[in-house]
């Protein structure tokens, strides 16, 4: 089966432009997950879908980061102005159902640079 | 709240030797516990899981980890270090049976580094 995918997988912006990254997760997954990995560090979730509804948020910073899944499938990770301190690579997961045992399948990411 | 520790960020061993990532969690509720690993340039890939049930799990590439609950620690062991095994390790727990969401909280991160 196709994995997760993302693009695009590498962008380098100026800072107070905006970035948009996409993803589309294996097929049937309802649950979709978005995370920020720093250099050095391990993943942070910012947002979670359930289907086309927002489930988890509570550490996407909402000023300049949206997040949708519309139909419930893709989804569409905005951040808006970017600033340096987001130079990271995100990451997108899937999961068959969002019960805390069920696998997280990850996209290989898109590395994004804020000069 | 949930935490992980993975002591050292960095582990090298030689080709053929044990391989031991270390890993603590501090969880207010019964965990979840996974081991991932990222290549260069890759995804996270899911390694082993422990959800209930027998506390030595096997994973994949010959891998496996011990859950103990006394020690709060899911340690990751491979008997003999492989050249292809050079990746990083990511440790994870997620809430477990309470927790009605798949929310991953992940360590920091151990490079291992396999030489001739």
């Amino acid at each position: 089966e196709a994995g997760v995918a993302q693009s695009p997988r590498y962008k380098i912006i100026e800072k107070r432009q905006s970035v948009a990254f996409w993803c589309n997760p294996i097929s049937g997954h309802a649950t979709l997950y978005w995370y920020q990995q720093i250099l050095g560090q391990g993943p942070k979730l910012l947002i979670q879908f359930q289907n086309n509804g927002v489930v988890d948020d509570s550490q996407l910073p909402k000023d300049r980061f949206s997040a949708e899944r519309l139909k419930g499938v893709d989804s569409t990770l905005k951040i808006q102005p970017a600033k340096l301190e987001d130079s990271a690579v995100y990451l997108c997961a899937s999961s068959f159902e969002r019960g805390g045992r069920n696998e997280q399948f990850f996209g290989p990411g898109t590395r994004l640079t804020v000069l | 709240a949930q935490s992980v520790t993975q002591l050292g960020s960095h582990v090298s061993v030689s080709e053929g030797a044990l391989v031991l990532l270390r890993c603590n969690y501090s969880s207010s509720v019964p965990p979840y516990l996974f081991w991932y690993v990222q290549y260069p340039n890759q995804g996270l890939q899911l390694l082993l899981k422990y959800t209930t049930g027998a506390t030595l799990v096997k994973g994949i590439n010959g891998f496996e980890a011990e859950f103990k609950k006394s020690e709060t620690s899911f340690h990751l062991t491979k008997p003999s270090a492989h050249m292809s095994d050079a990746a990083e390790y990511f440790c994870a727990v997620s809430p477990g049976l309470s927790g009605g969401y798949n929310k991953l909280i992940f360590g920091a991160g151990t490079r291992l580094a396999v030489h001739p």
